[in-house]
């Protein structure tokens, strides 16, 4: 079981906008800013897409957003296109461990 | 821009030990943390540990701390992990990746090296 709790699918037309949301504790998304996202698709390494609650990477498109409300943090992905079917994964540092945990991913649909 | 190249066996039989190898190219060693992941098929990913540009570990995994091993040759810009007697269930690709210390994500990842093992 994973120490952060994610969809394990969601799923969205084209042009929509999608939220994945990520559930932790105090110990982790509830006092830390150090929530991160990634994209990853089959076979590939995961990429960052947002770091630090609301930072993009040089190079992720602004159509990637994230947020962070208490001990839950989420990703929005607006004007969904094809290519973002692929699983998204949370990350959160966590005081349990002095390291980071994962959620155990949503895998995005596009209709 | 900086690379994380990975190698090491990717069949191995039950009770042999996992070695890895992730060399960094194209960026400094010091000022981040250096991370070993895996993905088992089709789940999602686990940290194994990490260790920083003093070869201090900071980080091990609680289930497999038995077993693990991370070290590093800052000179040649490379850190290792190790997994002794291993056995099916662990089977996954895995991965090493940067972690700047300032903002604890994982900013650059290796491709992957799938690990089987089998008698």
């Amino acid at each position: 079981q994973s120490a952060l709790t994610q969809p394990a699918s969601v799923s969205g037309s084209p042009g929509q906008s999608i939220t994945i949301s990520c559930t932790g504790t105090i110990s982790d998304i509830g006092t830390y800013d150090w929530l991160s996202w990634y994209q990853q698709y089959p076979g590939k390494a995961p990429k960052v897409m947002i770091y630090e609650v609301t930072q993009r990477p040089s190079g992720v498109s602004n159509r990637f957003s994230g947020s962070k409300s208490g001990n839950t943090a989420s990703l929005t992905i607006s004007g969904l296109q094809a290519e973002d079917e692929a699983d998204y994964y949370c990350c959160s540092f966590t005081a349990d461990r002095g390291f980071v945990v994962f959620g155990g991913g949503t895998k995005l649909t596009v209709l | 821009q900086v690379q994380l190249q990975q190698w090491g066996a990717g069949v191995l039989k039950p009770s042999e030990t996992l070695s890895l190898t992730c060399a960094v190219y194209g960026g400094p060693f010091s000022g981040f943390f250096w991370s070993w992941l895996r993905q088992p098929p089709g789940k999602g990913l686990e940290c194994i540990g990490k260790i920083d540009e003093f070869g201090v570990i900071s980080y091990y995994n609680p289930s497999l701390k038995s077993r693990v091993s991370i070290s590093m040759d800052i000179h040649k810009k490379q850190f290792f992990l190790h997994l002794s007697s291993v056995t099916a269930a662990d089977r996954a690709t895995y991965y090493c990746a940067r972690v700047p210390y300032t903002s604890f994500h994982l900013d650059v990842w290796g491709t992957g090296t799938t690990v089987t093992v089998s008698s």
